[in-house]
């Protein structure tokens, strides 16, 4: 079973631009979270999606924005990137039950503002 | 804010030891997730432990929950190079619109 990959690895934009990370979760997971990974704050929660649909959502700005297809794949935007934007975006994906599954991670999109 | 905190923030130590590494949480909760990042990747699960559980074991890994605490630990025993990481616990409360809330982590350094 193949498992969550994300696209792409490494990004390098310049402040004012925007982008869009591609997650794709693994077979049979409908759920799928973000993150943002910086070293002061730690993994930060930023939205979750299942059946395209937004189910929970973290405290950052309008700027960051998502989506899920049907194919339960999933993006993430990222308008008038800011410095601080620099982190290592994570998705996750997980089946949707009240048990509460494991999460299973991709390895990342490093993006990088200049 | 963050649900779970992990103490120490940095631990180091010798091949073979056991290194015990502690979460709290706030709130009530429907389990307690330890992960595990290498250097820049994903995070990978290691183990779950329900609220109605109080202890887990997954080969060397061996985690307890102390509900009335809010509190939980990981022990990694007879440790080796390899397990030099980041440990993060994650909690999520009841209900499939819960969120995972992650912990700011724990460094472990094994030295060879």
């Amino acid at each position: 079973k193949a498992g969550v990959t994300q696209t792409p690895r490494y990004l390098i934009k310049t402040r004012g631009q925007q982008v869009t990370l591609s997650c794709s979760p693994i077979s049979g997971h409908r759920s799928v979270s973000w993150y943002q990974q910086t070293p002061g704050q730690g993994l930060q929660f930023l939205f979750e999606y299942f059946s395209e649909t937004q189910r929970n959502k973290g405290n950052f700005p309008g700027r960051f924005s998502g989506r899920q297809f049907s194919n339960s794949r999933s993006e993430m935007n990222v308008s008038t990137l800011e410095l601080g934007d620099s982190a290592l975006y994570l998705c996750a994906s997980r089946v949707w039950t009240v048990m509460n599954t494991e999460a299973f991670f991709g390895q990342g999109t490093r993006l990088t503002v200049v | 804010s963050q649900q779970g905190e992990e103490d120490p923030q940095a631990l180091s130590i010798q091949e073979g030891e056991n290194a015990t590494m502690n979460c709290s949480y706030k709130t009530s909760i429907n389990n307690l997730q330890w992960y595990r990042q290498n250097s820049g990747r994903g995070l990978v699960h290691l183990i779950l432990i329900r609220s109605n559980e109080r202890e887990k074991h997954s080969g060397r890994l061996r985690v307890t929950l102390d509900t009335s605490k809010k509190s939980s630990s990981l022990l990694i025993t007879a440790s080796r190079a390899a397990d030099t990481a980041s440990y993060f616990c994650a909690t999520a409360l009841t209900g499939a619109n819960s969120k995972l809330t992650f912990g700011k982590g724990i460094t472990l350094s094994v030295r060879p």
